[in-house]
């Protein structure tokens, strides 16, 4: 069965500092990888979506890919109060499904 | 704007109605998608379509049906609700234009509740 597994959290961090969000997943197959942000009692929101090794960076926020390692991670620098949200992580093989991680809470600290 | 949009957007109904939510996109996108989303579980994928008169189970089929009779349109049907079935229910879509293979983009969500 293919899983996508998030460190459960929550995790705070205080505003300004870097928040680092970390993903695993089962299936080597995967190609391609996405970070939705969901605020509480809202809609997930696609926010980053990478699919070579190494690092993606939009603005404040970076996706880093280990496909050896099947690993994923959001950075989100200089965190702010508004970034405060639950993130999940999300992985698609060659098929157009995706799999999602459980979430992970992220309150920022003013 | 292109848009996808879910209604009801709550809904309470009795054990053992049939319940039906729609899901209607003005993307144009092929693929269709129904998620249901429960504390501790994340999201679960109940079916999906990736065409007109294309449909799939996913992991949590049991219970749920849909049709898709246009490209605009993906209803979920709950044939005879349970109390299992009290949810946060999500429609989303996607297409592949080449360089953003999959992304998909959801809609704003129907909460049922069976009572």
């Amino acid at each position: 069965q293919k899983e996508v597994e998030q460190n459960s959290g929550p995790l705070s961090v205080p505003e300004g500092a870097i928040a680092s969000l970390n993903c695993t997943y089962s299936d080597r197959g995967s190609q391609s990888f996405f970070w939705y942000r969901q605020y509480s009692g809202k809609s997930p929101e696609l926010i980053m979506s990478i699919y070579s090794n190494g690092d993606k960076e939009d603005g404040r926020f970076t996706a880093q890919l280990n496909k050896a390692s099947q690993y994923v991670s959001l950075l989100i620098r200089d965190s702010q109060p508004s970034d405060s949200a639950t993130y999940l992580c999300a992985a698609s093989g060659s098929a157009r499904q995706l799999t999602f991680g459980s979430g992970t809470q992220l309150t920022v600290l003013p | 704007d292109a848009e996808i949009t879910q209604s009801p957007r709550h809904k309470i109904t009795e054990t053992g109605r049939q319940v039906t939510l729609a899901c209607h996109q003005t993307w144009n996108h092929n693929n269709m998608f129904w998620y249901r989303q429960d504390l501790g579980h994340g999201l679960r994928l109940i079916h999906y379509s990736y065409g007109v008169q294309d449909t799939n189970k996913g992991e949590v089929s049991d219970g749920y049906s849909v049709s898709r009779s246009n490209t605009e349109d993906l209803p979920l049907t709950l044939e005879s609700a349970a109390s299992s079935q009290t949810s946060v229910y999500f429609c989303a879509s996607s297409e592949h234009p080449g360089a953003t293979p999959y992304e998909q983009y959801f809609g704003p969500g129907t909460r049922l509740t069976v009572t």
